[in-house]
């Protein structure tokens, strides 16, 4: 079990936003990689990746967005939050079937 | 890199529906794929993945026995054959590259009568 908070979120441009992401079991695979996952949903659109192992930003996330954490608890950055920022985050992990996802955040701004 | 979902639409409960999503841009064959869905207004749930070759495929608890993932590498298409379908497997429903790095646009299967 994905368990996201907070639920929703609502920030002034400009500011930092931080979403966490705690997993009931251990991410981190014996091959040593951490199959941990964060997405941004758009309104209206398809999620989209943006970090995957963590914290390996996907070509054309900007550096706003920051992937950190081990094992089990794991944290989503936005410094300098943008309109474009606007959408749901999901964190999703990809090593125990079936995969899940967290419930989601609702990032809103001010 | 594109995917593109095909093959949904109204069907009665206990019907069935066969989603395609037809792959370009990428060597198919090479990837694992997956099928996500999304209730009108809810979150993302995983249903269900297959490996490259075909050979592996997994289900997700709420689809398994009911739901088949294939795919036809030769033709770049995944498919979702979907059965006895339930009101609660109303959602939109997209493929997506392995793990997620990429997603197509979704189809909407929408189970009522």
């Amino acid at each position: 079990v994905l368990t996201q908070t907070p639920l929703s979120l609502s920030v002034t441009p400009g500011q930092s936003a931080s979403i966490s992401c705690k997993s009931s079991q251990s991410l981190l695979h014996t091959d040593g990689k951490t199959y941990f996952y964060w997405y941004l949903q758009r309104p209206g659109q398809s999620p989209q990746l943006l970090f995957d192992e963590v914290s390996r930003r996907f070509p054309g996330v900007p550096n706003r967005f920051s992937g950190s954490g081990s094992v089990t608890d794991f944290t989503l950055k936005i410094s300098r939050v943008e309109a474009e920022d606007v959408g749901v985050y999901y964190c999703m992990q990809g090593l125990h079937l079936p995969l899940t996802f967290g419930q989601g955040t609702r990032l809103e701004i001010k | 890199v594109q995917l593109l979902e095909s093959g949904g639409g109204l069907v009665q409960p206990g019907g069935s529906l066969r989603l395609s999503c037809a792959a370009s841009g990428f060597s198919f064959s090479h990837y694992a794929m997956t099928w996500v869905r999304q209730a009108p207004g809810k979150g993302l749930e995983w249903v269900s993945g297959i490996s490259g070759g075909g050979d592996s495929t997994y289900y997700a608890d709420s689809v398994k026995g009911r739901f088949t993932i294939s795919r036809d590498n030769a033709k770049n298409t995944l498919f979702l054959q979907m059965n006895s379908l339930r009101a609660e497997d109303t959602a939109f429903y997209y493929c997506a590259r392995t793990v997620g790095d990429y997603w197509g646009q979704a189809t909407l299967v929408t189970v009522s009568s």
